[in-house]
């Protein structure tokens, strides 16, 4: 079954309001969790990474402020899309390392469409 | 230079060969190596990972390690047209904390039937 439970699996919105992505670890507690965007026929790109009680991490050339990202418990982070724009249209996938430390399980991914 | 590199393809394998799929890696520190496959707008799913140089095998799928050379690849037998599809190679980086999962851009595989 699903380890990484990520909704919506599609969302369409109007250029300039928010959508909130969820991503959810079933099986294990997840200290840190990650985000992902990935452009057609573009490898994945690591947006931040989420961590639990505290700020999340980005990497250089995202925005913060738009990109908000809350780790509200152990198995659940969420990213939220603010004021967003055409360009933002991407496939957004969280991702969690396993207990071990040895695997990598990613959510169902969100497609957005910004119009 | 890129951190992980793969030959984007695409590469065309007539049905019942076997495909092969390679990627290099840049940073000697990587520890573990991961083959995913995704279909056209779906997820990534975890075919194998690997972490010990040599060969590591799972049904159709074979994995294999050279640390020395930076080289992984992932050889699947007895291609099926249902194994179209980009494979990623990525490699894992666990630093006093840090982790780094690393992506190669992708091989796109088409399987002849």
């Amino acid at each position: 079954g699903a380890v990484v439970s990520q909704h919506p699996s599609w969302v369409i919105c109007k250029s300039g309001t928010s959508v909130k992505i969820e991503c959810r670890s079933l099986d294990f507690q997840a200290t840190t969790m990650f985000w992902y965007r990935q452009f057609p026929k573009q490898s994945l790109m690591l947006m931040a990474t989420s961590n639990e009680g505290s700020k999340a991490t980005y990497e250089q050339g995202v925005e913060k402020d738009k990109f908000l990202i809350n780790h509200a418990s152990l198995t659940l982070s969420t990213l939220t899309v603010t004021s967003a724009h055409p360009e933002d249209s991407s496939f957004y996938i969280c991702r969690v390392t396993g207990p071990l430390n040895t695997e990598a399980f990613f959510g169902q991914g969100t497609r957005l469409t910004v119009v | 230079q890129k951190e992980v590199e793969q030959n984007s393809g695409p590469l065309s394998v007539p049905e019942g060969a076997i495909a092969s799929l390679n990627c290099t890696y840049s940073d000697r520190g990587s520890q573990s190596f991961f083959w995913y496959r995704q279909y056209s707008g779906k997820s990534p799913e975890l075919i194998m990972f690997i972490y010990s140089n040599g060969d590591k095998e799972d049904g159709r799928f074979t994995a294999q390690l050279n640390k020395a050379s930076q080289y992984v690849s992932l050889l699947i037998r007895d291609s099926q047209p249902s194994d179209s599809a980009t494979y990623l190679c990525a490699a894992f980086l666990s630093n006093f904390g840090n982790e780094k999962l690393t992506f190669g851009t992708g091989t796109r595989l088409t399987i002849i039937p």
